[in-house]
């Protein structure tokens, strides 16, 4: 059974701040998904990374993945307060859409 | 561009009562599924469909029955609501490809058991 961990699961940091999210899993896989949920939305598509070494960036965010630790980061470059949400990393294990959703991490950023 | 459409948006339910969420998308996606969201515990995955007439059970489809008739339509039934099914729900779809595309998610439903 596929589990996806994400760390931290709460983190509150100041504007201007760097921090990084962690998303391991622990079965192979490459394809991963990261996913931004505001309070009481919907989820909506970030990134999709589909092979080892894959690395994307939108504005302040930048996601990388590794799949040989089973490992995906999503870094936060001098964070904004609209960047306060719940993240998401989800894993395709079986191709088609099976796809396991780690159990998120809330931002809080502080201006 | 509607997206993927949820309905009802809300929901309360007495136990052992029975319905059915319903999710359009007009997309033409191939891809749809059902999750289920609870506090502390990320979005499971309660069904899947690959296309018209092919559906699969996901983590935690017990309770829960669907179909797909159609490549817009992938209603979701809860055949005898209990108080543990009380959760919000999305639909989502994406395009083919093995997996190779992000899902679009619905505004979610939230359901009241009591």
């Amino acid at each position: 059974e596929l589990k996806v961990e994400q760390n931290p699961l709460f983190l509150s940091m100041q504007e201007g701040k760097n921090y990084t999210i962690y998303c391991n899993y622990s079965t192979t896989s490459d394809r991963l998904y990261w996913y931004r949920q505001d309070p009481g939305k919907s989820l909506e598509s970030l990134f999709v990374l589909l092979s080892n070494g894959a690395v994307k960036q939108e504005g302040r965010l930048m996601a990388s993945l590794d799949t040989k630790a089973r490992l995906s980061t999503l870094h936060i470059t001098a964070a904004v307060h609209d960047l306060s949400a719940t993240y998401f990393c989800a894993v395709n294990s079986g191709g088609y859409q099976k796809v396991t959703f780690g159990t998120g991490t809330k931002l809080q950023v502080i201006p | 561009n509607a997206g993927v459409t949820q309905t009802p948006k809300f929901q309360v339910l007495k136990t052992g009562q029975s319905m059915t969420l319903q999710c359009a998308q007009d997309m033409n996606h191939e891809y749809m599924s059902w999750y289920r969201q609870d506090p502390g515990m990320g979005l499971r995955l309660i069904h899947y469909s690959v296309g018209a007439g092919i559906t699969d059970q996901g983590e935690v489809p017990n309770g829960y029955n669907v179909s797909r008739s159609t490549t817009e339509d992938f209603p979701l039934r809860l055949l005898s609501a209990a108080p543990s099914q009380t959760s919000v729900y999305f639909c989502a779809s994406s395009r083919g490809g093995g997996g190779n595309q992000p899902q679009h998610f619905g505004d979610g439903t939230r359901l009241s058991i009591l």
